[in-house]
């Protein structure tokens, strides 16, 4: 059973059209991250999110990208108006404390297309 | 700016060989390092991780690592590849000043032949 569920698990969208990746953690920690992968490429920080703010976030993540705990268990990712370039595959991850602690315990990810 | 190269992009090796994947570091403080493997279409999964004391450090699936200050190498090795090791594996460092993120390197491709 994956630490970290995500949904959904693939998204097709028009380009400039809003979408919203979910994550939800099967236990209640603090610290949660979003990453991407664009296809064949590296996995690149986008923003870490701790105690309900954002720690740290890339300079991929611009004012296009939104994280918030509306409910204080999902934990989203909005990109405001989609590029092509945002098609890449999203993963949502934990830790028990910060990075530096332990292993991040990823989900098997959101793909996000953009037509 | 902390980074992580990993100067191999794709390795081939026979089933039964030895495995050595390279990754270096650049992170002005004490660096936490990680090694994690991903199959096709998954997430990523914890292989090992170093933090402080013995610089060789075991994982899962028999991979172990040897932390190298001087050479700011965090290379990882296996004595014995087994096609289900055939996989994309990653090396990444782990930062706490400040903010909190785990930087990866590019990733090294890991083909296994018969």
């Amino acid at each position: 059973e994956p630490e970290v569920t995500q949904t959904p698990s693939h998204q097709v969208t028009q380009m400039g059209q809003e979408v919203i990746l979910r994550c939800v953690p099967i236990s209640n920690h603090l610290y949660f991250y979003w990453y991407r992968q664009i296809l064949g490429q590296k996995v690149e920080f986008l923003v870490s999110f701790y105690n309900n703010e954002i720690s740290e976030k890339s300079e991929i993540f611009d004012d296009q990208f939104s994280v918030e705990r509306p409910d204080g268990s999902n934990f989203t990712l909005k990109i405001r108006s989609t590029k092509l370039e945002d098609s890449a595959m999203y993963f949502c991850a934990r830790t028990k404390a910060g990075p530096a602690s332990g292993e991040l315990f990823f989900g098997e990810g959101s793909r996000l297309t953009v037509l | 700016a902390q980074s992580v190269t990993q100067p191999d992009i794709h390795i081939t090796v026979s089933e039964g060989a030895s495995l050595e994947l390279r990754c270096n570091y650049s992170y002005g403080a004490t660096p936490y390092l990680f090694w994690y493997v991903q199959s096709p279409g998954q997430g990523l999964q914890l292989l090992l991780k170093y933090f402080s004391g013995d610089t060789l450090v075991q994982g899962i699936k028999g991979f172990e690592a040897e932390f190298k200050r001087s050479q700011s190498s965090f290379n990882l090795r296996k004595p014995s590849v087994h096609w289900s090791d055939a996989a994309e594996y990653f090396c990444a460092v782990a930062t706490n000043t400040g903010g909190f993120k785990t930087i990866f390197g590019a990733g090294t491709r890991l083909f296994v032949k018969a």
